[in-house]
């Protein structure tokens, strides 16, 4: 039972180009959320999707920043123009989504780094 | 965003020993705690989890405690092993169950 993966594992790229980190769920699991994780730091919740529906954005910067949860393939958070502070680790969780009160399961993450 | 604090940045702890780890929460609102291990290059581990209406919950070799009076939880982790040295992370939600709020991690190392 294959558990939350996330590909790349390592990103590098060059200021002003854009990232795309993949995401699949675990099975039977239609809730996804993204976070962001500086060396030493907690992480930061960027984003909650559903199946084709964005129900939490509140984490995500205005700008530059988008994700997607299509009917059919992975969820994706795409940085476009990056800059060198957008390097970090980017965690990718999902749960059953009900009940709601069950944890999240979390991938082993996208680090990016901007050169 | 709401704040969720560890008391303890670094803990060392010898081999066999019990660990404990805390965590200050901030919103008395939170309804939910999740205890997280991440170890090196991994993304978070669930641990064990708590309801406000709790107080204690035990796992295996875990016992998460939550005093909502002062806002606090606590893991501890009883014969701490060298597999249980890691970033230990508390996060808590209020109302809902689709955002979690963490703290900045506890790491945990186990002396031989």
């Amino acid at each position: 039972n294959a558990g939350v993966m996330q590909n790349p594992r390592h990103l590098v790229r060059r200021r002003g180009q854009e990232a795309r980190l993949r995401c699949s769920p675990m099975k039977g699991h239609s809730h996804v959320y993204w976070y962001r994780q500086l060396p030493e730091e907690g992480l930061k919740f960027m984003v909650y999707l559903q199946k084709e529906n964005i129900i939490d954005e509140s984490g995500m910067p205005k700008e530059r920043f988008s994700a997607e949860f299509p009917k059919e393939g992975p969820s994706i958070l795409r940085i476009q123009q990056v800059v060198r502070g957008d390097s970090a680790a980017y965690f990718c969780a999902s749960s059953p989504g009900q009940p709601q009160d069950q944890p999240q399961h979390f991938g082993d993450g996208t680090r990016l780094s901007i050169l | 965003g709401e704040s969720v604090g560890l008391h303890l940045p670094t803990l060392s702890v010898q081999e066999g020993d019990n660990s404990i780890i805390n965590c200050a929460y901030s919103n008395s609102a939170s309804d939910y705690f999740i205890w997280y291990k991440q170890e090196s290059g991994k993304g978070p581990q669930f641990i064990i989890d708590i309801r406000s209406n709790m107080d204690k919950r035990q796992g295996q070799r875990v016992t998460v405690l939550l005093n909502k009076t002062v806002k606090h939880l606590s893991l501890q982790i009883a014969a701490t092993q060298p597999g249980d040295s890691a970033v230990y992370f508390c996060a808590e939600n209020v109302g809902n169950f689709n955002k979690f709020y963490f703290g900045s991690g506890t790491k945990l190392n186990v002396k031989p």
